[in-house]
């Protein structure tokens, strides 16, 4: 099994909500990231969990909250976002940090 | 600090052509590349890495890439392409040292066009 799941695949939401990213993988994978990918633009990392803690973090506003239950699951949890927050957000994870990193298909959020 | 360089942004090509999508990088220790594909609204499947050894890489789809030391680049070619080659193509570098602050850089991507 080399994937990473992420749901939902699509997400709205208005900018008083609060609403929650997730993914999973069972590779046994000890880091795991969040990057956001504007239109026509590479990947720009968010965080990164190492052995489920929180390695780094791009300072990134507080309306972004990871949240590294276990090793198989990362969560993003979304509150008060902006409209210039609509992007894909990609889940990813690797055996160690920096290394061959394995991609979710993403979450297209729009914020209305 | 590492950075990862994609000189062209756009490459149109007609189908069955050869393609080359070119990669250079900037690193002070050595380095893990990879290159990755993008498809419309999906997310990044890995094409190919280098972790050591032979300088020629194969990956999936026909696509190879060789990794030049001394040039400090790791360019994609695929000797044919077809339509469905049309996506993102991203060259992505990680320094070989220890530690969690390791990082995978992204270059800012090539779109790759295949015209009938």
């Amino acid at each position: 099994d080399t994937e990473v799941t992420q749901t939902p695949k699509h997400l709205v939401m208005g900018m008083t909500n609060k609403k929650s990213l997730k993914c999973e993988q069972h590779m046994g994978h000890r880091a795991m990231y969040w990057y956001k990918q504007k239109a026509k633009k590479p990947p720009e990392l968010m965080f990164v969990y190492s052995y489920e803690k929180l390695s780094i973090n791009e300072s990134v506003p507080s309306r972004f909250s990871p949240e590294c239950p276990n090793s198989s699951l990362l969560n993003l949890h979304l509150h008060a976002l902006q409209p210039e927050d609509s992007a894909l957000y990609l889940c990813a994870s690797s055996q160690e940090p920096g290394l061959l990193a394995f991609f979710g298909q993403g979450t297209r959020l729009t914020v209305v | 600090a590492q950075s990862v360089t994609q000189l062209d942004s756009q490459v149109p090509v007609f189908e069955e052509a050869p393609v080359e999508l070119r990669c250079n990088y900037s690193s002070s220790v050595s380095v893990y590349l990879f290159w990755y594909v993008q498809y419309p609204n999906q997310g990044l499947q890995l094409l190919l890495k280098y972790l050591s050894g032979s300088t020629l890489v194969k990956g999936i789809n026909g696509f190879e890439a060789e990794f030049n030391k001394s040039q400090t680049s790791f360019h994609l070619r695929k000797p044919s392409v077809h339509i469905s080659d049309t996506a993102e193509y991203f060259c992505a570098v990680s320094q070989i040292s220890s530690g969690s602050a390791r990082q995978l850089t992204f270059g800012s991507g090539t779109q790759l066009t295949v015209l009938p």
